[in-house]
């Protein structure tokens, strides 16, 4: 079945320690790949997007995501946390390129003092 | 600039209640559409319009309607409300709805309940 995989429900880390989320998907073709941003109580933000080129991708607010063909996976990584990151990230993709995004079900990060 | 609105913020509805979800967005953008968030399941579309007059359904389209008469508001109908529409609500917009040249941009959301 098609469909975009968060592993991790909640993760914790612990201030200016690196940070990895994972998101898999199984669709037949690549599709184009984000990674969003949720804070309590605000709708989502852009992190950062991937549609083809370079596999390594700059996003705002320090992230990077990778994106790995042969893993189907498009892992999101920070050097050093901030305690402003506590959110909960959502990786989507949109297998068409109009807007009809599907949704991992949400990593919550917790940052530790 | 206002961007992305979505009016009221948070609603509570007995079962078999009509309400509207009122979204609107002022960057002249002819696409729109709207999300559902529930735990565990990230967000699903629910139906979408790219452009006024136009409209077509998305993941999970039963028990909403919509509209769109004008280019700057999409407004979400719940006929008759159910408990399993109990969620948080999200409109979302861009110019064309092409995921490759723009960002789609996400309103705060509304928080129904239903009882």
């Amino acid at each position: 079945a098609q469909s975009v995989t968060q592993p991790d429900i909640h993760i914790t880390v612990s201030e200016g320690a690196s940070l990895e989320l994972r998101c898999n998907y199984s669709y037949g073709a690549t599709p184009y790949l984000f990674w969003y941003v949720q804070s309590p109580g605000q709708g989502l933000q852009l992190l950062l997007k991937y549609f083809s080129g370079d596999t390594l991708v700059q996003g705002i607010k320090g992230f990077e995501a990778e994106f790995k063909r042969s893993q189907s996976s498009f892992n999101l990584r920070k050097p050093s946390v901030h305690w402003s990151d506590a959110a909960e990230y959502f990786c989507a993709v949109d297998v068409y390129n109009n807007n009809d995004m599907r949704f991992g079900a949400g990593t919550r990060l917790t940052v530790k003092p | 600039n206002a961007g992305v609105t979505q009016t009221p913020k948070f609603q509570v509805l007995k079962t078999g209640q009509s309400m509207t979800l009122q979204c609107a967005q002022d960057m002249n953008h002819e696409y729109m559409s709207w999300y559902r968030q529930d735990p565990g399941m990230g967000l699903r579309l629910i139906h979408y319009s790219v452009g006024a007059g136009i409209t077509d359904q998305g993941e999970v389209p039963n028990g909403y309607n919509v509209s769109r008469s004008t280019t700057e508001d999409f407004p979400l109908r719940l006929l008759s409300a159910a408990p399993s529409q109990t969620s948080v609500y999200f409109c979302a917009s861009s110019y064309t709805g092409r995921t490759d040249q723009e960002t789609q941009y996400f309103g705060p959301g509304t928080r129904l309940l239903v009882l």
